[in-house]
Order: structure tokens, then sequence, then C-alpha cells
């Protein structure tokens, strides 16, 4: 089975800088898709980025990035130009290529402070 | 906007009751998931249904049953609400095919 790791419970930043997330994964598996979600205080589970495993490419959405290490199986998000707005608990997720279910982390909280 | 809407923001139930939590959602997924979020412990799945009146066990299916009687609708019940049961229970959907979720806006029920 898949287990998704995320090592940090909380993580604090300030306004402006830049905050990196880690999330490490356990699969045989060689082809999967990874997110990453963000849940703010509002509890809407929102999704900020999508990565396919057979693309070598590191997915961008704005000022999310990841840093995706296949073979140390490493799914790291970087926020740039942290913003207060940025508050909020973010899941590290794990899918299979044919599969339904999505395994997720435990999750971080991040706090941007001005 | 496409949405999944979760029936109740805020349920407070006693010991021993059955509880129905509804979701329904608008953009013709054939997947619909029902999990449950607890501090330390991440979205544990509940059940998830594939299919019209089709579903599966999920991680944590004990003391939980679903319905799925049409597409767009799946629902968690709670045949005898215990207190271990208080929780956030999140609904989501997807399309499948490496789709992410779409997520509802959650149920915080507190079994008393």
């Amino acid at each position: 089975a898949q287990t998704v790791t995320q090592s940090q419970p909380e993580m604090s930043v300030q306004e402006a800088e830049t905050v990196t997330l880690s999330c490490t994964y356990d699969t045989s598996e060689n082809n999967y898709y990874l997110f990453w979600y963000k849940q703010p205080p509002s509890r809407q589970m929102i999704l900020v980025i999508r990565q396919e495993a057979y693309k070598q490419q590191n997915a961008t959405e704005n000022r999310f990035s990841v840093n995706f290490q296949k073979a140390a199986k490493s799914f790291s998000l970087k926020i740039s130009d942290s913003q207060l707005g940025d508050t909020a608990m973010y899941f590290c997720a794990f899918l299979r290529l044919y599969g339904n279910k999505l395994v997720f982390g435990a999750g971080t909280i991040l706090r941007v402070k001005s | 906007d496409v949405k999944v809407t979760q029936s109740s923001r805020y349920l407070v139930k006693r010991t021993g009751e059955k509880v129905f939590l509804e979701c329904v959602q608008d953009m013709d997924h054939e997947n619909m998931f029902w999990y449950r979020q607890d501090p330390g412990l991440g979205l544990r799945l509940i059940y998830f249904s594939y299919d019209v009146k089709m579903k599966e066990k999920g991680d944590i299916p004990e003391g939980y049953s679903v319905s799925r009687e049409k597409k767009e609708r799946f629902s968690l019940i709670l045949e005898s609400a215990s207190t271990n049961q208080t929780s956030m229970y999140l609904c989501a959907s997807s399309p499948g095919q490496g789709g992410g979720y779409t997520f509802g806006s959650g149920t915080r029920l507190t079994v008393v």
C-alpha cells in the first residue's frame, strides 16, 4: 500500500519570503500522480498543484512550484512571495495511475506572518 | 461554478442516534468519496463509490455505511453514532483518470 509522509507538522514564514513544504511517499509503481491541496481556515480544500510522475518537468502554478525527485520519492512544494492568504493546512496526496483513491499525508500547517 | 455541496456545516447528535450526512455534486463525476479528517491523522477514507449503487470500503469503514442511489448524491450513514465518531467529514468527487478531487466544505459532527 502507498503511504505519504509530511514530516513538518507546522511551519511559519514571513510575508514575501519563500517557504518549502516537504513530502515523501512510498510506492512500488512507476507511474502515478501527486497533488498538493490547501485547506484554509474556511475548511474548503483547494487543489494547488498536480504532477504526473511520467513527466520530468516540475509543475508550476504562479507562485507555487514543486520539486519532484522521483528516485528519492520526494515531492516538495515551494511557495514564493508568501502572502497572508497562504496561511492554511497543506496536504500532499498520491494517486495510482489507474486508481480512484487519493492517499493523503497528515498535513502541514503553514502560518504566514506579517 | 461547479461544486460539491454538503448539506450541513455543523451537526450535533446524541450517542446512539442514526445520522445521515448528505453530499451532492453537479459535475457528473463517476467517483465520490467520504473522508474523515482528524488532527495529526490527515484524511482517512471511509467509503467510496465509483458508480450508482456501487461502493467500496475505504480504510476505516467500521461504524459507517453509504448509499448512492443517484449519480450526483452520496450519503454517509452512521448507524448508531458514538463519541469517537466526532470529527470533520469531507465529501469529494472526481472524474477519475488522474483527475484531482473536488471537495465539499465539510461537516463538523459532534456526538455527545
